[in-house]
């Protein structure tokens, strides 16, 4: 079993829907918490950064993690056709400092 | 991307030829990371850096990758003898300063034939 699990998806939604993304993971030490979008061809891009449980906001993102189910999400308001990528999470026991234990990435497509 | 330079961007070679893959952060960074990404295997860290020293490479798959960091603001992976299993993407990555994670480069893609 992996430490994170992500579904890969596809996932097509039209827009203006609302997207939840998804992962769980088997480490109870991890404490921090990200998620990456990575477009075709580029490198991933931070988007969101959670240290610990809880909710963040965003913009038209939200990171919630829940460290008593293993579980952490990001939600997608209003989607747009350029929110269309694959969005990876990413945990650490102690911070960017050290390695990151990426999921395999959800591949999302937002179509007009 | 912002931040760090990976050269070369897309790298074909042969099997058996030595291949190596720069990272140069835009500023100097003392914690500097080696990632490889495959459809099959996803994101992978490799090796990665503190204050130049390598302290995990546990993930460099073979004897035949190494990975140097000289000083802050330079980084090299060389694969030798390349073979085409190898053939990925490879980021470089480094830690931010502003939210305790990390940054990524735009990647270089390497195909050994």
């Amino acid at each position: 079993q992996k430490e994170v699990e992500q579904d890969p998806g596809p996932l097509s939604v039209p827009e203006g829907a609302i997207v939840s993304l998804n992962c769980t993971y088997s480490n109870s030490a991890f404490q921090y918490f990200m998620w990456y979008r990575q477009y075709s061809r580029k490198g991933p891009e931070l988007l969101m950064y959670t240290y610990s449980s809880g909710n963040k906001e965003d913009g038209r993102f939200t990171a919630q993690v829940d460290k008593s189910s293993k579980y952490i999400s990001l939600f997608i308001r209003d989607s747009q056709p350029s929110d269309s990528a694959t969005y990876l999470c990413a945990m650490s026991v102690s911070g960017g400092y050290n390695k990151l234990i990426f999921g395999a990435g959800t591949r999302l497509a937002v179509h007009p | 991307d912002a931040g760090v330079i990976q050269s070369p961007r897309h790298e074909v070679t042969e099997m058996g030829q030595e291949v190596t893959l720069r990272c140069k952060p835009i500023s100097g960074h003392n914690s500097l990371f080696w990632y490889r990404q495959t459809m099959m295997r996803g994101l992978e860290l490799l090796i990665y850096f503190n204050n130049n020293v390598p302290i995990d490479d546990s993930g460099m798959p073979e004897d035949r990758f190494s990975a140097k960091m000289p000083n802050a603001s330079f980084s090299t992976l060389k694969i030798q003898p390349s073979e085409p299993r190898d053939s990925a993407v490879y980021f470089c990555a480094i830690h931010g300063t502003s939210t305790d994670t990390q940054y990524f480069g735009p990647g270089t893609r390497l195909t050994v034939l």
